[in-house]
């Protein structure tokens, strides 16, 4: 059960886009289409971004998408805007019928 | 509205026990599957538990197999997590999350409540 690996940090301008990657094996980001991303601002509770991959739950942002290929999965954030600044992760679901999480990406807003 | 509020937290002891609740409203809780996941200080989000609909079916992380249990209760609307021999490394901010059903996302979550392992 280790954790998807995602880059530690990602910044952008403001309008600017930027693709966080989330990358796993075949038993879990490239098994199955259940990559999920979530947004979390320190202190408050997670939230659903993107789910199966590329699909926005209800009230979500389109500047938000996603995307696999084989074993990696990405997010990117178009018109980046300063309350798009959060900790980022991506979720897959297992083999193992578990669920794991990916590294965490911190996004900065310059 | 969808409302999950977790509680329970709190400074134990290594090796001492603790038990989680997560109160659910606003939706048919009976209906869904739920999750716990922690994050130790300063790391990351990590997926410790996860219990079917009716609390027939449960998964654990190897982290905390063996020592944490997850349960609910239908009637009350309520979510556990019973850890016990807890440790240092299980410090962290516990939260709960509902999915509809399995290989769903979770797709609301609680505000978490901090347990705190030390001596």
């Amino acid at each position: 059960q280790s954790a998807l690996t995602q880059p530690a940090s990602v910044s952008g301008s403001p309008g600017q886009s930027i693709t966080i990657s989330c990358t796993g094996t075949s038993s879990d980001v490239g098994g199955y289409n259940y990559v999920s991303w979530y947004q979390h601002h320190p202190g408050k509770a997670p939230k659903l971004m993107i789910y199966d991959v590329s699909d926005r739950p209800s009230g979500v942002s389109n500047r938000f998408s996603g995307s696999k290929s084989g074993n990696t999965a990405s997010l990117t954030i178009s018109g980046l805007q300063a309350e798009d600044e959060a900790d980022y992760y991506c979720s897959s679901y297992t083999t193992s019928s578990t669920l794991v999480f990916g590294t965490g990406t911190k996004v900065t807003v310059l | 509205e969808v409302q999950l509020v977790e509680s329970g937290g709190g400074l134990v002891q290594p090796g001492g026990s603790l038990r989680l609740s997560c109160a659910a409203s606003g939706f048919t809780f009976s209906s869904y599957w739920m999750h716990w996941v922690r994050q130790a200080p300063g790391k990351g989000l990590v997926w410790v538990s996860r219990i079917n609909s009716d609390g027939s079916s449960t998964s654990y992380a190897d982290s905390v197999k063996g020592r944490f249990t997850i349960s609910r209760d239908n009637a009350k609307n309520t979510l556990y997590l019973q850890m016990n021999s807890l440790r240092a490394e299980d410090t962290a901010v516990y939260y709960c999350a509902r999915a509809c059903c399995f290989y769903r996302p979770a797709d609301y979550w609680g505000q978490g409540t901090l347990v705190t392992v030390s001596s």
